[in-house]
């Protein structure tokens, strides 16, 4: 089945102690990007990723760190999570590139991070 | 990116069509309307996606205008599954996918 795995799915954890939120995918996606969802803010992009090794800045990338060693992977990490970044986590993929990105992007369930 | 407009809320009786609509007056020449869905808090779902011609697959249709200012998301046997917020998002095809999320419409379908 094609899709996209996150975890962890909840987390409760307190300032400045690093975390890693994984993503996965099964679609041989070239494209990867996370995403945080906030009441009143909708979804706002902090990272994505356009193959291995490639990664830029979405709208929000302030206190977050992405890699992209391998296609199917595309972690998020915190390296010194503040109570600012509770909030809804989405990872999401699709195939890029002209004439092959039709614009359907492949959403993982969430992670549900809470910082203390 | 241009920017949509659409109703805060929604409702349909079960069984019957929903017709979901979205405003996009400065949408360029080559920009795509797409539609997802999210319900509750999981992950948003592609629905459908349409240039100029209207656009159906299993899910929904799509009518769009021929000015291409607006759109009209059809689901046309709504179910209480169907429950969830929609989002129209204009964008473009290629490239990366910088699909802009609004507010959308929060659709609830009753008994």
């Amino acid at each position: 089945e094609a899709q996209v795995t996150q975890n962890p799915r909840y987390l409760i954890t307190v300032t400045g102690k690093k975390l890693t939120v994984t993503c996965s995918q099964n679609m041989n996606h070239e494209y990867m990007s996370w995403y945080r969802q906030d009441p009143g803010l909708g979804l706002r992009q902090i990272y994505y990723s356009m193959n291995v090794e490639v990664t830029d800045k979405g709208d929000v990338p302030e206190g977050y760190k992405v890699s992209r060693k391998e296609k199917r992977n595309f972690p998020l990490i915190l390296e010194s999570p503040s109570p600012n970044q509770t909030s809804l986590y989405f990872c999401a993929s699709s195939v890029s590139g002209q004439g092959r990105n039709t614009g359907e992007l492949f959403f993982g369930e969430g992670s549900r991070l809470t910082v203390l | 990116d241009a920017k949509t407009t659409q109703p805060t809320s929604m409702d349909c009786a079960e069984g019957r069509a929903a017709n979901l609509p979205c405003n996009h007056s400065t949408i360029s020449g080559n920009e795509y309307v797409y539609w997802y869905r999210q319900i509750h808090s999981q992950g948003p779902q592609y629905i459908i996606h349409g240039l100029k011609n209207n656009e159906t697959n299993e899910m929904a249709s799509l009518i769009i205008t021929e000015d291409r200012k607006s759109s009209t998301l059809i689901l046309p046997h709504a179910t209480l599954r169907d429950t969830a917020v929609y989002y129209c998002i204009v964008g473009y095809s290629g490239g990366y996918n910088k699909l802009i999320f609004g507010a959308g419409t929060r659709l609830a379908v009753h008994p």
